[in-house]
């Protein structure tokens, strides 16, 4: 049972370029997220999917976009990565709101 | 101020030992919350829920002070592989947008 697969597990983009980060669940969960989490930060959400259908800006959603692909898929666009989007962003699922989380091993971006 | 907060640490501990620490919130509203465990470079994961009266879940105790809002995780006879950072969850019912403390590091030494 792979549970939430997340892909690439690394990137270097260059100021300006585009990337999708994927990320799949395998859990027929309804709920699914994208966090990014900084040195001395907690995790902060960017957009969440409540259901399938359905996507909602997080605390910071300013130079992303998502696609709820279908129920399994959630996607997160960077348009124009910035260096201040240098992170590690964790995708994550859940059956339904406050249930505990599932997230995948993360992708490690590096805007240069 | 934050929504969630929690010591850093790190907290340097023998094996065997027992240590504690706490997280605060700030929403009153609150009524979800969790500790998850992160090791170094890994995704976080669940460690336990924590209830009104508190619980227990072999070695580690959760408990949630709601007039002072704030819970606390307490890890006893501490274990080499007990070396990590534990996250504070917090959310108000039914609410997507949970609040995630940035951690407190504890590591247990030989």
């Amino acid at each position: 049972n792979a549970g939430v697969t997340q892909t690439p597990k690394f990137q270097v983009l260059k100021t300006g370029q585009s990337m999708t980060l994927q990320c799949a669940q395998d859990m027929n969960h309804n709920s699914m997220y994208w966090y990014r989490q900084d040195p001395g930060m907690g995790l902060r959400l960017i957009y969440y999917s409540a259901s399938e259908g359905t996507t909602d800006k997080g605390e910071v959603p300013n130079g992303y976009n998502v696609s709820r692909l279908n129920k399994r898929e959630f996607s997160l666009r960077l348009e124009s990565a910035a260096p201040s989007q240098t992170s590690v962003y964790f995708c994550a699922s859940s059956e339904r709101a406050t249930i505990p989380l599932h997230f995948g091993n993360g992708t490690r971006l590096t805007v240069t | 101020r934050k929504e969630v907060e929690q010591d850093p640490g790190p907290f340097n501990v023998p094996e065997g030992a027992t240590v504690a620490f706490n997280c605060t919130y700030s929403n009153s509203a609150s009524q979800s919350f969790f500790w998850y465990r992160q090791d170094c470079r890994k995704e976080p994961k669940l460690l336990m829920s924590v209830y009104s009266s508190g619980n227990e879940d072999g070695r580690f105790t959760a408990q949630l002070n709601r007039a002072s809002q704030y819970i606390s995780l307490l890890i006893r006879d501490s274990k080499l592989s007990d070396s990590a950072t534990y996250l504070c969850v917090v959310t108000p019912s039914n609410d997507y947008k949970l609040s995630f403390g940035a951690g407190t590091t504890v590591t247990v030494r030989a």
